[in-house]
């Protein structure tokens, strides 16, 4: 079983629309969760760390279930400007362990 | 933020020369570096991870004598490509980390390898 496992969409939405994405790892002592977005042909760039109690920034939530084991994030009033993969990556107890998702692809349509 | 500094942004060379791509962390110590590769619509792959003052470690698959990483100082780590192919065309992205506690990676802008 992958460490990290995330459906690679594609996901494409209308402007507008609220989208949402989970990622699950199979580490339960995994201790620090994050997502990142990478643009095409570019380098991925920290979008958010997910805490705990979970975190809002804007039109996005991160949420973590160490229950289920998974992280969400969710996305509201999609912007064309959102359409990039999400990767979420995920550090193991050891702290220098890094896992990632393949991805999920999304697609804002105007 | 922290940053991370990738040279060169892209690179074309002849079949069988050696490609040199620097990774270098500016405003923190990375105890810890990685290298990745990414094919056109894929995801990243991981190819090794760096450790300052000691050998990397390579993913299975990776050759470690075809692809040498030197991680010399806490601030720059180097992947040359030896004897490059043109199956070795690719983005090559370097990410590091202070490596303690809940420490994100921070990626290089890439390095996008033609080989020909």
């Amino acid at each position: 079983r992958k460490e990290v496992e995330q459906d690679p969409g594609p996901f494409n939405v209308p402007e507008g629309a609220t989208v949402a994405f989970n990622c699950t790892y199979s580490n339960s002592a995994s201790q620090s969760f994050f997502w990142y977005r990478q643009d095409c042909r570019k380098e991925p760039k920290l979008l958010m760390s997910v805490y705990s109690s979970g975190n809002e920034d804007g039109r996005f939530t991160a949420q973590l279930n160490r229950a289920s084991q998974y992280i969400s994030l969710l996305i509201r009033d999609s912007k064309l400007s959102d359409s990039a993969t999400y990767l979420c990556v995920v550090i193991a107890n050891t702290g220098n362990q890094f896992y990632f998702g393949t991805g999920t692809s999304l697609t804002v349509i105007p | 933020g922290a940053v991370v500094s990738q040279h060169p942004s892209w690179v074309i060379c002849k079949s069988g020369t050696s490609v040199k791509i620097e990774c270098r962390s500016l405003d923190f110590q990375a105890t810890t570096m990685f290298w990745y590769r990414q094919f056109p619509k894929q995801s990243l792959m991981l190819m090794a991870t760096s450790n300052e003052g000691s050998k990397a470690t390579y993913e299975q698959g990776v050759e470690k004598d075809k692809f040498l990483i030197n991680h010399a100082s806490l601030t720059l780590s180097t992947l040359t490509v030896t004897s490059a192919h043109p199956e070795d065309s690719s983005f090559y992205i370097c990410s590091a980390t202070a490596g303690f506690g809940n420490s994100p990676l921070h990626f290089g802008n890439g390095t996008r390898l033609t080989v020909t």
